[in-house]
Protein backbone atom coordinates (compact mmCIF):
# COMPACT_ATOMS: atom_id res chain seq x y z
CA UNK A 1 0.00 0.00 0.00
CA UNK A 2 1.55 3.25 -1.15
CA UNK A 3 0.79 6.04 1.10
CA UNK A 4 2.39 8.59 -0.61
CA UNK A 5 2.70 8.32 -4.54
CA UNK A 6 4.86 10.71 -7.12
CA UNK A 7 3.06 9.50 -10.29
CA UNK A 8 5.43 11.72 -12.62
CA UNK A 9 8.91 9.66 -12.47
CA UNK A 10 10.60 12.62 -14.43
CA UNK A 11 9.72 16.45 -15.56
CA UNK A 12 11.92 18.79 -17.96
CA UNK A 13 11.56 22.36 -17.61
CA UNK A 14 13.45 25.47 -19.43
CA UNK A 15 15.78 27.49 -16.98
CA UNK A 16 13.42 30.07 -15.60
CA UNK A 17 10.12 28.72 -16.32
CA UNK A 18 8.36 27.42 -13.82
CA UNK A 19 8.41 23.47 -12.33
CA UNK A 20 5.57 22.05 -10.68
CA UNK A 21 5.89 18.80 -9.14
CA UNK A 22 2.92 16.76 -7.85
CA UNK A 23 2.12 13.90 -4.78
CA UNK A 24 -0.80 12.42 -3.52
CA UNK A 25 -1.13 10.49 -0.41
CA UNK A 26 -3.40 8.16 1.26
CA UNK A 27 -2.87 8.56 5.30
CA UNK A 28 -5.36 10.94 6.76
CA UNK A 29 -3.43 10.50 10.08
CA UNK A 30 -0.06 13.04 8.37
CA UNK A 31 0.55 15.75 10.47
CA UNK A 32 3.06 17.32 8.21
CA UNK A 33 4.67 17.02 4.38
CA UNK A 34 7.88 17.62 3.30
CA UNK A 35 10.30 17.59 0.58
CA UNK A 36 13.09 16.80 -0.17
CA UNK A 37 16.45 17.22 -2.88
CA UNK A 38 18.74 14.04 -3.61
CA UNK A 39 21.66 13.96 -6.13
CA UNK A 40 22.83 10.57 -7.13
CA UNK A 41 25.43 8.66 -4.09
CA UNK A 42 24.26 11.18 -1.28
CA UNK A 43 21.93 11.68 1.22
CA UNK A 44 18.40 13.95 0.55
CA UNK A 45 18.62 17.60 1.49
CA UNK A 46 15.97 19.00 3.23
CA UNK A 47 13.59 22.02 1.08
CA UNK A 48 10.29 22.53 2.58
CA UNK A 49 7.85 21.58 4.99
CA UNK A 50 3.93 21.83 5.44
CA UNK A 51 1.83 21.62 8.12
CA UNK A 52 -1.21 19.70 7.52
CA UNK A 53 -2.72 22.50 9.13
CA UNK A 54 -1.57 24.83 6.70
CA UNK A 55 -2.67 25.07 3.28
CA UNK A 56 0.95 27.11 1.52
CA UNK A 57 4.12 27.58 2.37
CA UNK A 58 7.02 29.65 0.66
CA UNK A 59 10.50 29.96 1.32
CA UNK A 60 12.41 31.84 -1.48
CA UNK A 61 11.96 30.14 -5.03
CA UNK A 62 10.03 27.39 -3.33
CA UNK A 63 6.38 27.10 -2.79
CA UNK A 64 4.52 24.22 -1.49
CA UNK A 65 0.71 23.91 -1.27
CA UNK A 66 -1.27 21.46 0.04
CA UNK A 67 -4.94 20.63 -0.61
CA UNK A 68 -6.17 18.25 2.18
CA UNK A 69 -9.80 17.30 1.00
CA UNK A 70 -7.98 16.26 -2.46
CA UNK A 71 -5.29 14.75 -0.42
CA UNK A 72 -2.58 16.73 -2.66
CA UNK A 73 0.38 18.43 -2.81
CA UNK A 74 2.62 20.46 -4.68
CA UNK A 75 5.88 21.62 -4.78
CA UNK A 76 6.64 24.69 -7.35
CA UNK A 77 10.32 26.42 -7.90
CA UNK A 78 9.78 29.83 -9.71
CA UNK A 79 12.27 30.31 -11.37
CA UNK A 80 13.65 27.03 -11.82
CA UNK A 81 17.68 26.89 -12.50
CA UNK A 82 19.71 23.81 -13.62
CA UNK A 83 21.29 23.22 -10.39
CA UNK A 84 17.55 22.43 -9.60
CA UNK A 85 18.29 19.15 -11.39
CA UNK A 86 17.76 16.52 -9.19
CA UNK A 87 15.35 14.03 -8.07
CA UNK A 88 12.70 15.46 -5.63
CA UNK A 89 11.16 13.07 -2.74
CA UNK A 90 8.09 14.42 -1.11
CA UNK A 91 7.34 13.01 2.38
CA UNK A 92 4.15 12.72 4.80
CA UNK A 93 5.09 12.88 8.40
CA UNK A 94 3.46 11.44 11.56
CA UNK A 95 4.86 10.41 15.09
CA UNK A 96 8.23 11.16 13.89
CA UNK A 97 8.50 9.10 11.21
CA UNK A 98 8.33 9.63 7.60
CA UNK A 99 7.16 8.24 4.48
CA UNK A 100 8.68 8.74 1.51
CA UNK A 101 7.20 8.82 -2.28
CA UNK A 102 9.57 7.56 -5.41
CA UNK A 103 10.88 10.63 -6.15
CA UNK A 104 10.61 12.71 -9.43
CA UNK A 105 13.24 13.72 -11.62
CA UNK A 106 13.41 16.96 -11.88
CA UNK A 107 15.93 18.23 -15.12
CA UNK A 108 15.88 22.05 -16.00
CA UNK A 109 17.71 22.56 -19.38
CA UNK A 110 19.51 25.54 -19.96
CA UNK B 1 30.87 20.63 12.14
CA UNK B 2 27.68 19.09 13.28
CA UNK B 3 26.31 16.15 11.05
CA UNK B 4 25.54 12.55 10.81
CA UNK B 5 28.60 10.19 9.28
CA UNK B 6 27.99 7.02 7.48
CA UNK B 7 30.76 4.28 7.15
CA UNK B 8 31.79 2.58 5.01
CA UNK B 9 30.51 4.75 1.73
CA UNK B 10 31.25 1.78 -0.05
CA UNK B 11 30.74 -1.84 0.67
CA UNK B 12 31.08 -5.30 -0.92
CA UNK B 13 29.95 -8.52 0.50
CA UNK B 14 29.76 -12.18 -0.36
CA UNK B 15 26.33 -14.03 0.11
CA UNK B 16 25.49 -15.35 3.29
CA UNK B 17 27.89 -12.69 5.33
CA UNK B 18 26.53 -10.50 7.62
CA UNK B 19 27.75 -6.61 7.49
CA UNK B 20 27.28 -3.48 9.95
CA UNK B 21 26.95 -0.38 8.98
CA UNK B 22 27.90 2.53 11.37
CA UNK B 23 26.02 5.62 11.68
CA UNK B 24 27.15 8.35 14.07
CA UNK B 25 25.86 11.65 14.71
CA UNK B 26 26.92 14.65 16.68
CA UNK B 27 23.74 16.44 16.22
CA UNK B 28 22.53 15.96 19.84
CA UNK B 29 19.13 14.34 18.01
CA UNK B 30 16.84 11.55 20.35
CA UNK B 31 15.69 9.70 17.02
CA UNK B 32 17.20 8.06 14.23
CA UNK B 33 16.11 6.27 11.77
CA UNK B 34 18.03 3.88 8.54
CA UNK B 35 16.26 3.59 5.15
CA UNK B 36 17.07 1.58 2.02
CA UNK B 37 16.25 3.30 -1.33
CA UNK B 38 16.08 1.03 -4.48
CA UNK B 39 16.39 2.39 -8.06
CA UNK B 40 12.35 3.55 -8.59
CA UNK B 41 11.60 2.72 -5.15
CA UNK B 42 12.12 5.75 -3.17
CA UNK B 43 13.25 5.45 0.47
CA UNK B 44 11.59 2.74 2.76
CA UNK B 45 12.34 2.70 6.38
CA UNK B 46 13.82 -0.38 8.06
CA UNK B 47 14.17 0.59 11.42
CA UNK B 48 14.01 3.58 14.15
CA UNK B 49 14.51 4.53 17.09
CA UNK B 50 13.15 7.32 19.17
CA UNK B 51 15.55 7.11 22.54
CA UNK B 52 18.15 4.99 23.54
CA UNK B 53 17.86 1.41 24.21
CA UNK B 54 14.62 1.03 22.02
CA UNK B 55 14.05 1.08 18.25
CA UNK B 56 10.75 -0.31 16.58
CA UNK B 57 10.58 -2.09 13.07
CA UNK B 58 9.89 0.29 10.10
CA UNK B 59 7.91 -1.32 6.83
CA UNK B 60 10.89 -3.77 5.19
CA UNK B 61 12.55 -4.83 8.75
CA UNK B 62 13.21 -8.40 7.31
CA UNK B 63 16.75 -9.56 7.57
CA UNK B 64 18.19 -6.30 9.28
CA UNK B 65 18.86 -6.31 13.09
CA UNK B 66 19.89 -2.98 15.22
CA UNK B 67 21.03 -1.51 18.24
CA UNK B 68 20.81 1.85 19.98
CA UNK B 69 23.32 1.60 22.70
CA UNK B 70 24.24 5.33 22.76
CA UNK B 71 22.50 8.51 21.66
CA UNK B 72 24.86 9.54 18.94
CA UNK B 73 25.05 5.48 17.36
CA UNK B 74 22.52 3.62 15.40
CA UNK B 75 24.41 0.79 13.45
CA UNK B 76 22.44 -1.57 11.30
CA UNK B 77 23.52 -5.01 10.70
CA UNK B 78 22.34 -6.61 7.21
CA UNK B 79 22.01 -9.98 7.86
CA UNK B 80 22.52 -13.09 5.60
CA UNK B 81 18.67 -13.58 5.82
CA UNK B 82 18.11 -10.53 3.95
CA UNK B 83 17.46 -11.87 0.33
CA UNK B 84 18.47 -8.43 -1.47
CA UNK B 85 20.56 -6.97 0.40
CA UNK B 86 22.19 -4.36 -2.60
CA UNK B 87 21.02 -1.32 -2.26
CA UNK B 88 22.10 2.52 -0.98
CA UNK B 89 21.43 2.51 3.18
CA UNK B 90 20.52 5.99 4.09
CA UNK B 91 21.08 6.76 8.20
CA UNK B 92 18.76 10.02 9.46
CA UNK B 93 18.27 11.78 12.82
CA UNK B 94 15.80 14.65 14.06
CA UNK B 95 15.15 15.95 16.93
CA UNK B 96 11.71 14.86 19.32
CA UNK B 97 8.82 17.93 18.93
CA UNK B 98 10.13 19.39 15.80
CA UNK B 99 8.93 19.99 12.53
CA UNK B 100 9.30 16.46 11.40
CA UNK B 101 12.87 17.51 9.15
CA UNK B 102 15.09 14.40 9.25
CA UNK B 103 19.04 15.21 8.57
CA UNK B 104 20.13 12.22 6.30
CA UNK B 105 23.78 11.00 5.85
CA UNK B 106 25.82 10.20 3.08
CA UNK B 107 24.63 6.86 2.42
CA UNK B 108 26.16 3.51 2.04
CA UNK B 109 26.14 1.27 -1.11
CA UNK B 110 26.28 -2.09 -0.14
CA UNK B 111 26.71 -4.75 -2.91
CA UNK B 112 26.44 -8.68 -2.75
CA UNK B 113 28.75 -9.98 -5.00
Amino acid sequence: DQQVKQNSPSLSVQEGRISILNCDYTNSMFDYFLWYKKYPAEGPTFLISISSIKDKNEDGRFTVFLNKSAKHLSLHIVPSQPGDSAVYFCAGGSNYKLTFGKGTLLTVNP
Amino acid sequence: DGGITQSPKYLFRKEGQNVTLSCEQNLNHDAMYWYRQDPGQGLRLIYYSQIVNDFQKGDIAEGYSVSREKKESFPLTVTSAQKNPTAFYLCASSIMGGTGELFFGEGSRLTVL
